[in-house]
């Protein structure tokens, strides 16, 4: 019955190769997100999307690339792995992008531990 | 830029000693300030939201408040079981419910 769920749970691979994250929600939430946590515990906000629209963008090099093929599926693409990308990546969901979804904040996945060497 | 400080940034504390964790915020306007709670190899869970100064919620052995600058999450009688990192957030205004975190606080809590 898991309501976010990320695969994989570990990924480890080489600089210069291209991986994928997947993200899958079961809560019927209109609104996706991938946050990126470092070493020191400080999550940043990568994507949003709401109904498979990008919302928000941030700073996120161009070899960071998200896709949700519907509401309920948020993937992440990687291309051109570097050692500064390895971190802990959590999709997120919630009810909407208003106000009253506020209320019950964010449902985490399990994260995906991103290992480059 | 919207700034969120957590202190301390690591607290150890024997079962039933009560304690407070700070959350210090800057923002140009708050849609909501909210409290996570994240165990190793986990997600952050859902704690709390709170929007107004004054506002208080609580859950268990856990009361979160609010003031115009900061919010504290009271930890009453804390059992080992209490041990977590204890995230705020603040979320702006705009759409996209985007949250700014802090770095959290580690708690520990021992026998």
């Amino acid at each position: 019955d898991t309501a976010v769920s990320q695969t994989p749970k570990y990924l480890v691979t080489q600089m210069g190769n291209d991986k994928s994250i997947k993200c899958e929600q079961n809560l019927g939430h209109d609104t996706m997100y991938w946050y990126k946590q470092d070493s020191k515990k400080f999550l940043k906000i990568m994507f949003s999307y709401n109904n498979k629209e990008l919302i928000i963008n941030e700073t996120v090099p161009n070899r960071f690339s998200p896709k949700s093929p519907d509401k309920a599926h948020l993937n992440l693409h990687i291309n051109s792995l570097e050692l500064g990308d390895s971190a802990v990546y959590f999709c997120a969901s919630t009810q909407q992008a208003g106000d009253r979804g506020r209320e019950s904040g964010y449902t985490f996945g399990s994260g995906t531990r991103l290992t480059v060497v | 830029e919207d700034q969120v400080t957590q202190s301390p940034e690591a607290l150890r504390l024997q079962e039933g000693e009560s304690s407070s964790l700070n959350c210090s915020y800057t923002v140009s306007g708050l849609r909501g300030l909210f409290w996570y709670r994240q165990d190793p190899g986990k997600g952050p869970e859902f704690l709390f939201t709170l929007y107004s100064a004054g506002e208080e919620k609580e859950k268990e052995r856990l009361k979160a408040t609010l003031t115009k600058k900061e919010s504290f999450l009271h930890i009453t009688a804390p059992k080992p079981e209490d041990s977590a990192t204890y995230l705020c957030a603040v979320g702006e205004p705009g759409g996209g419910n985007k949250l700014t975190f802090g770095t959290g606080t580690q708690l520990k809590v021992e026998l």
